[in-house]
């Protein structure tokens, strides 16, 4: 079974600066697969990055980047230069090596941006 | 490409009606998987249905069942729904192939509300 922790319920962040989101994981697996998502209030799920485990650099795509640390069990979402439109929900998820195609979510992060 | 469509949008039910949500992966995507959302309890997987079968269930009673087909559309069917129920149902598509790097583009969503 796997499970994702994020312990950040709300963050803050002014426009232009970089802002980190937390994210845990725990997982026997050996081989599995970590994904962030972003949902704005309108509710789609935007894919943002993924990492998998046995990848060694870090994920990037465009102003994202994941900090994988693997022995910390832990996948945190960097935001460089945020925008107004980064506010939203992100969401921290993995998937396992049986079972399927299942997705584990964590709880999220409500983002907001300000001026 | 075109994304993942969900159709309806929008659903207003009473309680111990059916309900049918449909979903159209992605031009490729063989996976198609269904995603509960609710303030509660979060984001829970529903199941995964790849090339026309069930190959992946979530902890949810009988009373959610779906299926696949040929063309890799899904459908999701809630049957004596229930105010619980009431949530935003998200469709997410993959190729299904790539093991725990399989990457899940989600749809809009179809919000429904159990009256």
């Amino acid at each position: 079974a796997q499970k994702i922790t994020q312990t950040q319920p709300g963050m803050f962040v002014q426009e232009k600066e970089a802002v980190t989101l937390d994210c845990t994981y725990d997982t026997s697996d050996q081989s599995y697969g970590l994904f962030w998502y972003k949902q704005p209030s309108s509710g789609e799920m935007i894919f943002l990055i993924y990492q998998g485990s046995y990848d060694e650099q870090n994920a990037t795509e465009g102003r994202y980047s994941l900090n994988f640390q693997k022995a910390r069990k832990s996948a945190n979402l960097v935001i460089s230069a945020s925008q107004l439109g980064d506010s939203a929900m992100y969401f921290c998820a993995m998937r396992g090596n049986g079972g399927g195609n299942k997705l584990t979510f964590g709880t999220g992060t409500q983002l907001k941006v300000e001026l | 490409k075109a994304g993942v469509t969900q159709t309806p949008r929008y659903l207003i039910k009473t309680r111990g009606q059916q309900v049918t949500l449909s979903c159209s992966p992605i031009s490729g995507h063989r996976s198609v998987s269904w995603y509960q959302q609710t303030p509660g309890q979060g984001l829970q997987f529903l199941f995964e249905y790849f090339s026309e079968t069930q190959r992946n269930k979530g902890n949810f009673p009988g009373r959610f069942s779906g299926r696949q087909f040929s063309n890799s559309r899904s459908e999701m069917n809630v049957s004596t729904l229930e105010l619980g129920d009431s949530a935003l149902y998200l469709c997410a598509s993959s190729s299904g192939l790539a093991g725990p790097t399989d990457t899940q583009y989600f749809g809009p969503g179809t919000r429904l509300t159990v009256l």
